[in-house]
């Protein structure tokens, strides 16, 4: 009864192509996330959506596109692929609000070639 | 802005000796601070937060806001212990900022 999934969970693809990663959680959680964990294992934040809203945008390329078509699910679109981008990326989500516990998805770890 | 450093990327100890891994802050606010850990080929989980002064697995840790650190400490590490464990400070917006993490390995 998987709480928080993403797929895929390998991604190889060459420079220049667009991609996409899929998370869903069936928590009933309204914050979701998005964090890219470097080849250092240095995870950041990249984005957060409440309720389909989006509240967090740090400084990420606008080739990266989140997308939150209802509040269990947040998509993650790339577009022109760079060999930089090349990491794992994490889903995660909690309940509105601070100090809750985030959930984080099994990860998606993207190669570009 | 909010800054987390975990002074050491690998730590290693033997099994039943007592461990401390590192974490300081900084951040002008009241901290909200975490560990999490994920251990090989699984995903990132909470270990313990600080406001519920829990212990997990043997794990406790406490806010020092003097010293601005939330060191991580067992007395007794056990070989499942070994992963990679990450600091982490929850600021607006429930946004976390991690630190480097440490891998700590605990060995036979």
């Amino acid at each position: 009864d998987t709480a928080v999934s993403q797929t895929p969970k390998y991604l190889v693809t060459q420079m220049g192509n667009d991609k996409s990663i899929k998370c869903e959680q069936n928590l009933g959680h309204d914050t979701m996330y998005w964090y890219k964990q470097d080849s250092k294992k240095f995870l950041k934040i990249m984005f957060s959506y409440n309720n389909k809203e989006l509240i967090i945008n740090e400084t990420v390329p606008n080739r990266f596109s989140p997308k939150s078509p209802d509040k269990a699910h947040l998509n993650l679109h790339i577009n022109s692929l760079e060999l930089g981008d090349s990491a794992v990326y994490f889903c995660a989500s909690s309940r509105a609000g601070d100090s809750y516990e985030q959930y984080f998805g099994p990860g998606t770890r993207l190669t570009v070639t | 802005a909010q800054r987390v450093t975990q002074p050491e990327k690998l730590l290693s100890v033997f099994k039943g000796a007592p461990v401390e891994l590192k974490c300081n802050y900084s951040y002008s606010g009241s901290p909200e601070l975490f560990w999490y850990v994920q251990y090989s080929r699984q995903r990132l989980q909470l270990l313990l937060r600080h406001i519920s002064r829990e212990s997990i697995k043997g794990f406790t840790a406490d806010l020092n806001k003097g010293e601005t650190s939330f060191h991580l400490k067992k007395p007794f590490a056990q070989e499942e212990d070994s992963a990679m464990y990450y600091c982490a400070l929850q600021t607006s917006g429930s946004r976390l900022t991690f630190g480097e993490g440490t891998q700590l390995t605990v060995n036979p």
